[in-house]
């Protein structure tokens, strides 16, 4: 199975800060990542997949990038609708695998 | 607009069977795939399988001897059996539509504990 690692485990942003988490994948995943917003006692929200395509919906302010092994999902000043766990997936080889998560916090 | 619900039994007895449903509106179950996703008290997510829009189904190795996922095209409806359950197994399940990793509509989750 692809394991991917994700860090930091918690993150604290002051409001308009830029913050970033990032996925290592165990081998080349191909760009095949999505990114996920948990916010608490809610179910997950689709962010960016293949790496770097924003969902329709979701504010400019989130971006992603990435190659090979290694992503990451960039949040360009911080919002308090920000606050909440975030997950990257693998979608290269199945089992999909996801990352163990970030919670972010307002400082 | 796209629509998941699971629903099931809140508690199950270890050793027993979990069955889950995921009633979908807004979308046919013969043009779309639909995973099952759980996530124990305070971890992370897991990927447990998907049913395609052919029918077709993948799941996770690590509990692919326990788990069984099927549907009701008609009833629009995604089904998950998951037998020999044990403490471990305790999470919200979630259902989502899934156009292979990317899963653009979620339902909001069923929780269930498995004790005696």
């Amino acid at each position: 199975d692809i394991q991917m690692t994700q860090s930091p485990a918690s993150l604290s942003a002051s409001l308009g800060e830029t913050v970033s988490i990032e996925c290592l994948a165990s081998e080349g995943i191909s760009n095949d990542l999505a990114w996920y917003q948990q916010k608490s006692g809610k179910s997950p929200q689709l962010l960016i997949y293949a790496a770097s395509s924003l969902q329709d919906g979701v504010p400019s302010r989130f971006s992603g990038s990435g190659s090979g092994t290694q992503y990451s999902l960039k949040i360009s000043g911080m919002q308090p609708e920000d606050e909440g766990d975030y997950f990257c997936l693998q979608g290269s080889k199945f089992p999909l695998t996801f990352g163990s998560g970030t919670k972010l916090e307002i400082k | 607009q796209v629509q998941l619900k699971e629903s099931g039994p809140g508690l199950v007895q270890p050793s027993q069977t979990l069955s889950l449903t995921c009633t979908v509106s807004g979308l046919s179950l013969t043009s779309n795939s639909v995973s099952w996703i759980r996530q124990p008290p305070g971890k992370g997510l897991e990927w447990m399988g998907v049913i395609w829009s052919n029918g077709g189904t993948d799941y996770n190795s690590a509990i692919k001897s326990r788990l069984s996922i099927s549907r009701d095209t008609s009833k629009s409806q995604v089904f998950l059996k998951m037998n020999s359950l044990q403490t471990e197994d305790t999470a919200m399940y979630f259902c989502a539509r899934s156009h292979y990793y990317v899963m653009d509509a979620w339902g909001q989750g069923a929780s269930v504990t498995v004790s005696s």
